[in-house]
């Protein structure tokens, strides 16, 4: 199966904790991205990597740290977690370019406490 | 910075009727997305355009660049077109896709 893949599909973790999210994608793409939706169901970009090399980074803050062993995963690090990091993260890929349409794994719903 | 901004907010709508989402843009935007978000969290994609009209079942998207919209037309809604639905652009800058706030339908009997 060709698709976008998270683990886990939920995470709930105590303040000051640290926490990984992983993402693997089947598609063959060269770019992934991670966006956070809260609470309001908003959706904004965090990340974006392309054969490794972080392209996008928005104004997040410095506890969040992307990770990319390959052009196929992109995990999420977070130290020492917030309570407004609670969210569902989403991972997407695509090809790069600006005419790329991105497909999105299932998401990682955080919960902290 | 960019912004999208979506309409409506909620939207509510009897099996077999139909209506039509729209998404302004503030910027010029290369390309647009319409995702479903379903009852599991799940975005699924419905549509991609960087110009004109595609049809998909009952589903109809457009994109007009240069009047900075796009918009979603559902006919004949069904109880499973429930959820909540979203565009998303790409601007000229690169491919990160700005979200509009999303519209949430609920399809009655």
């Amino acid at each position: 199966e060709t698709a976008v893949f998270q683990t886990p599909n939920y995470h709930v973790t105590q303040v000051g904790n640290e926490v990984s999210f992983n993402c693997k994608q089947t598609l063959g793409h060269d770019t992934m991205y991670w966006y956070k939706q809260d609470s309001k169901k908003l959706l904004k970009i965090m990340f974006s990597y392309n054969n490794k090399q972080l392209i996008v980074n928005e104004t997040v803050p410095r506890r969040f740290s992307p990770q990319s062993s390959d052009k196929a995963h992109l995990n999420l690090r977070i130290k020492s977690v917030e309570p407004e990091d609670s969210a569902v993260y989403l991972c997407a890929s695509s090809w790069r370019g600006y005419y790329a349409e991105q497909f999105f794994g299932p998401g990682t719903r955080l919960t902290v406490l | 910075g960019d912004q999208v901004e979506q309409s409506p907010s909620a939207l509510s709508l009897h099996e077999g009727t139909g209506s039509a989402l729209r998404c302004n843009f503030t910027t010029t935007m290369r390309a647009v997305q319409w995702f479903q978000q379903n009852s599991r969290g799940s975005l699924i994609n419905l549509f991609y355009l960087a110009s004109g009209t595609k049809e998909n079942g009952r589903l109809k998207s457009t994109f007009n660049s240069k009047e900075s919209y796009s918009t979603l037309h559902i006919r004949d809604a069904q109880l499973e077109d429930s959820g909540t639905y979203f565009c998303a652009a790409n601007n000229n800058a690169g491919a990160k896709l700005t979200f509009g706030g999303g519209t949430r339908l609920t399809v009655r009997p």
